[in-house]
């Protein structure tokens, strides 16, 4: 295991519904980087969180948001879910002054199901 | 075109066979290449990584990289029903950037 826990496991969700994902991050670790994965698809990068501040961004629409708190956890939120939004999300923790975040360990994953 | 076109399988050996795994990329700003495996119900877990072309090994498991052919590769030694998994490449810009390949999935048979 390594550490970085998510909550919920698994989470149903009405489209136009909004949703909140939490990270717990590994002991030491002050960087947060959440992905998306759909079915059959690697993990896509939504953003990074460093220190409570955002610190990069992918391709993903404003309506995808987030938050770091001083203990360096997370949360993910998603207002005016699509059907698109179904997916695993993942968030990974790391320390940032390592090696461009090689580093990174991921949790086990929040499945979203968007009905 | 996507940045990164890994091999889609998914690939079927019988234990002992040596496995090839591989993916391709286009971004010549990709600096680091690493590889992950990912269980079913799981997140990835990092296998290895590298930021130089050539081979590094690590048990059972070689990562090779190919920078003037952008070309990377997983090679699996001896491999065992435990490795069935999907395993992901992944590749960081200087940028802090990083990109997954889609993954290809691995059955090892008894």
């Amino acid at each position: 295991e390594t550490g970085v826990t998510q909550s919920p496991t698994h989470l149903i969700k009405t489209r136009g519904q909004q949703v909140t994902l939490r990270c717990s991050s590994q002991s030491g670790h002050n960087t947060v980087s959440w992905y998306q994965q759909a079915l059959g698809q690697g993990p896509q990068f939504i953003f990074q969180y460093y220190r409570e501040e955002e610190n990069g961004r992918g391709n993903f629409p404003p309506r995808f948001s987030g938050l770091q708190f001083p203990n360096y956890s997370s949360e993910l939120n998603v207002n005016a879910l699509e059907l698109d939004d179904s997916a695993l999300y993942l968030c990974a923790s790391s320390l940032v002054h390592q090696a461009m975040n090689t580093e990174a360990f991921f949790g086990q994953g929040t499945r979203l199901t968007v009905v | 075109q996507k940045e990164v076109e890994q091999d889609p399988g998914p690939l079927s050996v019988p234990e002992g066979a040596i496995v090839s795994l591989n993916c391709t990329y286009s971004n010549s700003a990709f600096q680091y290449f690493m590889w992950y495996r990912q269980y079913s119900r799981k997140g990835p877990e990092l296998l290895m990584y590298t930021y130089s072309s050539g081979n590094k090994e690590d048990g059972r498991f070689t990562a090779q990289v190919d920078k003037s052919s952008k070309y990377i590769s997983l090679f699996i030694r001896d491999s065992q029903p435990s490795d069935s998994a999907t395993y992901l490449c992944a590749m960081i810009s200087n940028a802090g950037k990083s990109t997954f390949g889609d993954g290809t999935t691995l059955t090892v048979k008894p």
